[in-house]
C-alpha cells in the first residue's frame, strides 16, 4: 500500500487560513469516511485533531476543520497561530482492512 | 483517561527480533477499543504496523505482515509487538496506540529502537 500524498510544506501568516490536501485512491479515501488527521510538534507524540473526515475530539480547537471530496481529503486551519507550526499527517482506512498514513506536511507560520 | 506506556530494548542487532510491550491503564484491554502499533523512522513519517482486537483478531501492514506479530496478555492488561529479521530500516520510534474508532486517539510516549551491531 502506498502512502497518501500530501504537500511537503504549507506556510501562512498569523491569522490566515491554510489548507492541507491528502490524496488517496478509490480504495481508501474515496471509499470510506474514516479519514483522520494528526498534529505532531517536533519531538512530541502525534495528537488526533480530526476523525471520521470532519469530527473534532471533544474540547479541541474549532480552528481545525476537515472535509473530503472524491479521493482527496483536506484539513483547514483557520486563524493560524504560532502554536500551529508542526507536522500534520492524514490517515485513512482502506479496503485491504489496513490503515495508511499520509507522507506528512510541515506547516510554517511566517 | 486511557494511558499507554511502551517498554522494551532500545538497541537490537541486525537479523534479530524486536519485542515491545505496551501497558494499558485507565481501560481494560478487553474493552471495545482496538490496540495498535505505529512507527516513525528518524526524520520521516508515520507508518501503521498493525492492530489487535481483544478477541485476538489481528490486522497487519502488508509490507510487514511476514515479520510481525501482535498479541494480547489479558492477565497483565497489556499488548505486545514482535518484529523479526530486523534491518537498519526498522530503526524507528515505536508508538503503541488505542483506537475507539477508525483512528488512534490514545498514544504512548514512544520508544526509540535502533537496529545496529
Amino acid at each position: 500500500q502506498s502512502a497518501l500524498t500530501q504537500p511537503a510544506s504549507v506556510s501562512g501568516s498569523p491569522g490566515q487560513s491554510i489548507t492541507i490536501s491528502c490524496t488517496g485512491t478509490s480504495s481508501d479515501i474515496g471509499r470510506y469516511k474514516f479519514v483522520s488527521w494528526y498534529q505532531q510538534h517536533p519531538g512530541r507524540v502525534p495528537k488526533l485533531i480530526i476523525y471520521d473526515v470532519s469530527e473534532r475530539p471533544s474540547g479541541d480547537s474549532n480552528r481545525f476543520s476537515g472535509s473530503k471530496s472524491g479521493n482527496t481529503a483536506s484539513l483547514t486551519i483557520s486563524g493560524l497561530q504560532a502554536e500551529d507550526e508542526a507536522d500534520y499527517y492524514c490517515s485513512s482506512y482502506s479496503s485491504s482492512r489496513t490503515y495508511v498514513f499520509g507522507s506528512g506536511t510541515k506547516v510554517t507560520v511566517l | 483517561q486511557v494511558q499507554l506506556q511502551e517498554s522494551g530494548p532500545g538497541l537490537v542487532e541486525p537479523s534479530g527480533t524486536l519485542s515491545l510491550t505496551c501497558a494499558v491503564s485507565g481501560d481494560s484491554i478487553i474493552s471495545e477499543n482496538r490496540w495498535s502499533w505505529v512507527r516513525q523512522p528518524p526524520g520521516k513519517g508515520l507508518e501503521w504496523i498493525g492492530e489487535i482486537y481483544h478477541r485476538g483478531n489481528t490486522l497487519y501492514n502488508p509490507s510487514l505482515k511476514s515479520r510481525v506479530t501482535i498479541s494480547i496478555d489479558k492477565s497483565k492488561n497489556m499488548f505486545s509487538l514482535t518484529l523479526n529479521s530486523l534491518t537498519a530500516a526498522d530503526t524507528a520510534v515505536y508508538y503503541c496506540g488505542g483506537q475507539s474508532g477508525w483512528f488512534v486517539d490514545y498514544w504512548g510516549q514512544g520508544t526509540l529502537v535502533t537496529v545496529s551491531s
